[in-house]
């Protein structure tokens, strides 16, 4: 069983521009939980999806968006960039809940510059 | 609210020596789960507990839930240099579909 799959790997991008990241949950999870993570810091809950509808959302601006697709298959958008949005995003999928075990990908490295 | 404090923050210790870090909050949880992050990875769910006072095992590691539901241990045996990492506690709120709590990790470093 293939595990949860995020592209792309690493990603360098400039203050202003905007960037999409993908992520493909373990087949039969339906819900998808984004995080992000800087160095030193833990785990930034940024929003959750299920059945193609954002069901949680944490406490960051509205320049942090997502969607779900009918495959489970999701995508977080940053629009407007900053340099303290560098970081490691994860997406993480669980069968129905994210209060259930969660199983991450390797995540996506973005670099603002 | 439900948060998790992880102890210690971070540790260095040799090759060989056993390790234990813990997990407490002031509310009682139902489950906890214990991650592993290689650096540049995503975490790992390396054990998951669901009962109070249950004792669990995966190779050299064992994880404990506290009989007060209110903290989990973790232990690694015998460490060795793949051990590295940060390793992070997690435990569902007490509400339905709501987001995983998770502590900030524990640095391991060893020496070898």
């Amino acid at each position: 069983k293939a595990g949860v799959t995020q592209t792309p790997r690493y990603l360098i991008k400039t203050r202003g521009q905007q960037v999409t990241l993908s992520c493909s949950p373990i087949s039969g999870h339906r819900s998808v939980s984004w995080y992000q993570q800087t160095p030193g810091q833990g785990l930034q809950f940024l929003f959750e999806y299920f059945s193609e509808t954002q069901r949680n959302k944490g406490n960051f601006p509205g320049r942090f968006s997502g969607r779900q697709f009918s495959n489970s298959r999701s995508e977080m958008n940053v629009s407007t960039l900053e340099l303290g949005d560098s970081a490691l995003y994860l997406c993480a999928s669980s069968r129905d809940s994210p209060n259930e075990k969660l199983f991450f990908g390797s995540g996506t490295q973005l670099s603002v510059l | 609210g439900q948060q998790l404090n992880q102890s210690p923050q971070s540790m260095f210790i040799q090759e060989g020596e056993d390790v234990s870090m813990n997990c407490t909050s002031s509310s009682i949880f139902n489950t906890w789960l214990w991650y592993k992050q290689d650096p540049g990875e995503g975490p790992v769910l390396l054990i998951a507990l669901y009962k109070a006072g249950e004792l669990t095992s995966n190779g050299r590691l064992t994880a404990q839930f506290g009989i007060t539901r209110k903290d989990s241990f973790l232990n690694i045996s015998a460490s060795i240099p793949s051990d590295v990492g940060i390793y992070f506690c997690a435990g569902p709120r007490n509400s339905g579909n709501t987001p995983l709590v998770f502590g900030k990790g524990t640095r391991l470093s060893v020496i070898a």
